[in-house]
C-alpha cells in the first residue's frame, strides 16, 4: 500500500547550522504535502505546506523542496535554534476537501549548543 | 480565537472499561478528523466526521471503536471494552469548510493521552 517514510530518524544539528529534513513517498497521485513540528507532549503545529504544481515553497526560515519524479519532499530549516528541536512529520494527502492526512514515521531533530 | 480542544488530556483506564475522548474544533470548522499516535510513530488516520455524518472511517478498527460528531457539542470518540493495546495519543484536527482558501488544511488538537491499565 502507499506509505511515507524518511530517510534519517535522527538528526543531531549546532546551533546556528542548517537543517535538510527529508521525506519519500510512494502514492504518486498524493498532490498536497504538509511538514508538521510536534514538540514533546504536543499536537502536530502545521509549519509549511506545498502543492504539486511547485517545486519550492519558503517560509519563515523553512524552505520545502518537492522533487515529483523521485517522490521526495524536505524540509530545510535555515540558522536551527533550540527551539526548533522536536520531531517533525512529512504527511501527503489529495488535494481535495475532507482529505486524511498519510503521515510519516517522522525525524527526531536535536539542536546541540 | 480558541484552538482545537480535547479532553481529558491524559486517561487512564483498565481493561474492559470504556474510554470517551472529546474534541471541539476551531470556531467556524465543520470537518474533524481523528488520529491514532503509538509512541516513536506517526499519526495514524482513523476517521473523518463532518456534524451528524461520517465520512470516512477506513481507518478505524472493525470492533469496539465509533466515532460521531453530533450537531451540537463536542466530536466523541468512544473506545469501548479497552485493551493494553489501545494506549496511545489520540490526536483531533479540524478543518475548514471546502470554500476556505486552505480548505485541506488540519489544525491539530493536544491530544488524550490513553493508559490502559
Amino acid at each position: 500500500g502507499e506509505s511515507v517514510g524518511l530517510h534519517l530518524p535522527t538528526l543531531s544539528v549546532q546551533e546556528g547550522d542548517n537543517s535538510i529534513i527529508n521525506c519519500a513517498y510512494s502514492n504518486s497521485a498524493s498532490d498536497y504535502f504538509i511538514w508538521y513540528k510536534q514538540e514533546s507532549g504536543k499536537g502536530p503545529q502545521f509549519i509549511i505546506d506545498i502543492r504539486s504544481n511547485m517545486d519550492k515553497r519558503q517560509g519563515q526560515r523553512v524552505t520545502v523542496l518537492l522533487n515529483k519524479t523521485v517522490k521526495h519532499l524536505s524540509l530545510q530549516i535555515a540558522a536551527t535554534q533550540p527551539g526548533d528541536s522536536a520531531v517533525y512529520f512529512c504527511a501527503e494527502a489529495r488535494d481535495n476537501y475532507g482529505q486524511n492526512f498519510v503521515f510519516g514515521p517522522g525525524t527526531r531533530l536535536s539542536v546541540l549548543p | 480565537n480558541a484552538g482545537v480542544m480535547q479532553n481529558p488530556r491524559h486517561l487512564v483506564r483498565r481493561r474492559g472499561q470504556e474510554a470517551r475522548l472529546r474534541c471541539s474544533p476551531m470556531k467556524g470548522h465543520s470537518h474533524v478528523y481523528w488520529y491514532r499516535q503509538l509512541p516513536e510513530e506517526g499519526l495514524k488516520f482513523m476517521v473523518y466526521l463532518q456534524k451528524e455524518n461520517i465520512i470516512d472511517e477506513s481507518g478505524m478498527p472493525k470492533e469496539r471503536f465509533s466515532a460521531e460528531f453530533p450537531k451540537e457539542g463536542p466530536s466523541i470518540l468512544r473506545i469501548q471494552q479497552v485493551v493494553r493495546g489501545d494506549s496511545a495519543a489520540y490526536f483531533c484536527a479540524s478543518s475548514p469548510g471546502r470554500w476556505a482558501e486552505r480548505v485541506n488544511e488540519q489544525f491539530f488538537g493536544p491530544g488524550t493521552r490513553l493508559t490502559v491499565l
